[in-house]
């Protein structure tokens, strides 16, 4: 079953312009994580965001988390054509009050960045 | 560090023959595990191993068997390949597990006739 899901499927902006990403999930989480897939690739890890926090920001990166709702958002802003790539978010969720890192990833977001 | 490696990156097998897909990383990492990617379905949890000696089950175990004889090596096998096995396989590593961000492998890329 599909823990994340993701909103939109595909997103296609300019260059410059700001895109948002979100993520909806089902149970409760230990963290929430954000990984880039470029075409053809392995998954590259972006940020980490733990249940205990509401936001966090690394570069151009900004994410939130609202665990109320059970959802996240990922922001890139003054996005770049080397930002097109697909963005997938990862649950880690609680089993039994532990976490043993058994990510659930949404289907992902295709962003592409027009130049 | 090469961080984490697969091989093969391309295999093509026929409906029944076995395989095994190598992983190993060089960083110490504890927790490894092995994903299938589908179009349009995300990545999946096939097993996972929490340290040398423990494995377990993820979401989509079977057809596939692996184990963790050492802390760099995880590999995973194909006993009888099904044409439902054709995705692309990613092998992950962190540090515990618990909390951790996790480093993919490149991937091999299954295709089984």
């Amino acid at each position: 079953s599909q823990q994340g899901e993701e909103d939109p499927q595909a997103l296609s902006i300019q260059e410059g312009e700001n895109a948002t990403m979100n993520c909806s999930y089902k149970t409760s989480i230990n963290n929430l994580q954000w990984y880039r897939q470029n075409s053809g690739r392995g998954l590259v890890h972006l940020i980490l965001i733990r249940s205990n926090e509401r936001e966090k920001h690394s570069g151009r990166l900004r994410v939130t988390l609202d665990t109320s709702k059970k959802s996240s958002s990922l922001l890139i802003t003054a996005s770049r054509a080397a930002d097109t790539a697909s963005y997938f978010c990862a649950t880690d969720g609680l089993t039994g009050g532990t976490s043993y890192g058994k990510l659930t990833f949404g289907q992902g977001t295709i962003l592409t960045v027009h130049p | 560090n090469a961080g984490v490696t697969q091989t093969p990156k391309f295999q093509v097998l026929k409906t029944g023959q076995s395989m095994t897909l190598q992983c190993a990383q060089d960083m110490n990492h504890e927790y490894m595990s092995w994903y299938r990617q589908d179009p349009g379905m995300g990545l999946r949890l096939i097993h996972y191993s929490v340290g040398a000696g423990i494995t377990d089950q993820g979401e989509v175990p079977n057809g596939y068997n692996v184990s963790r004889s050492t802390t760099e090596d995880f590999p995973l096998r194909l006993l009888s390949a099904a044409p439902s096995q054709t995705s692309v396989y990613f092998c992950a590593s962190s540090l515990s597990g618990r909390g951790n961000e996790q480093f993919f492998g490149p991937g091999t890329r299954l295709t089984v006739l």
